[in-house]
């Protein structure tokens, strides 16, 4: 059982530019989340879907993008990387809302 | 607004000790679950238990026990006999129920325990 899988694990980007964070899940659940990790934090929420095509933001949206074309896939674009997106970023996928949320092994990126 | 706040920062341990960790939540709703995330040095969450707000029994697993308590509103979690194993950081986090799109799990900041040999 793979359940939530990430890549790359690790990236170093310069200033301006742009990536996509890969996340897929295999165990056909509904929601899918974009988390963020500071040093010494907690995790906060960057975009979350309840299902295929539909995106809503969280707490920290901004310089950030998603789609969900599909119901295994939440990709997570960064467009014009800055040192403030350094971070390691967390995706996670749940059955539905309020359900245990699975979290992949995480990216480490340092934009520099 | 939802709050979770888990005041140790850093708690550190000598193997066998019981250590407690302190999670104290604030939430406006009524129906809410709260979890308990473990990450260790390796980085990864490993989900530990989800409790819904309904239910205020006691839970153990194992070496792991929580005690919910709604009128404090507190989700503490303790272990038992600590090991080295159990080195890691450890979140509380936050759900209130699903209503139409306001879905998002609230971390605390959480507690890195050291469990020393």
């Amino acid at each position: 059982n793979a359940g939530v899988t990430q890549t790359p694990k690790f990236r170093i980007l310069k200033i301006g530019q742009s990536m996509t964070l890969q996340c897929t899940q295999d165990m056909n659940h509904n929601y899918m989340y974009w988390y963020r990790q500071d040093p010494g934090m907690g995790l906060k929420l960057i975009y979350y879907s309840v299902g295929a095509g539909i995106t809503d933001k969280g707490e920290v949206p901004n310089g950030y993008n998603v789609s969900r074309s599909t119901t295994e896939d939440f990709p997570l674009r960064l467009e014009l990387a800055a040192p403030s997106q350094t971070s390691v970023y967390f995706c996670a996928s749940s059955y539905q809302g309020g359900e245990t949320q699975y979290f992949g092994p995480g990216t480490r990126l340092l934009v520099l | 607004a939802q709050k979770v706040t888990q005041a140790q920062t850093e708690i550190s341990v000598v193997e066998k000790e019981d250590v407690t960790l302190d999670c104290v939540y604030e939430t406006r709703d009524t129906t809410y679950y709260l979890f308990w995330y473990k990450q260790p040095p390796s980085g990864e969450l490993v989900f530990l238990i989800r409790r819904n707000s309904f239910d205020e029994q006691n839970e153990i697993s194992g070496r792991y026990s929580w005690n919910f308590q709604k009128s404090t509103s507190s989700f503490n979690f303790t272990i038992t006999a600590s090991q080295v194993v159990d080195s890691a950081v450890y979140f509380c986090a936050l759900s209130e129920a699903p209503q139409g799109g306001s879905e998002k799990l609230v971390f605390g900041k959480g507690t890195k325990l050291t469990v020393n040999p």
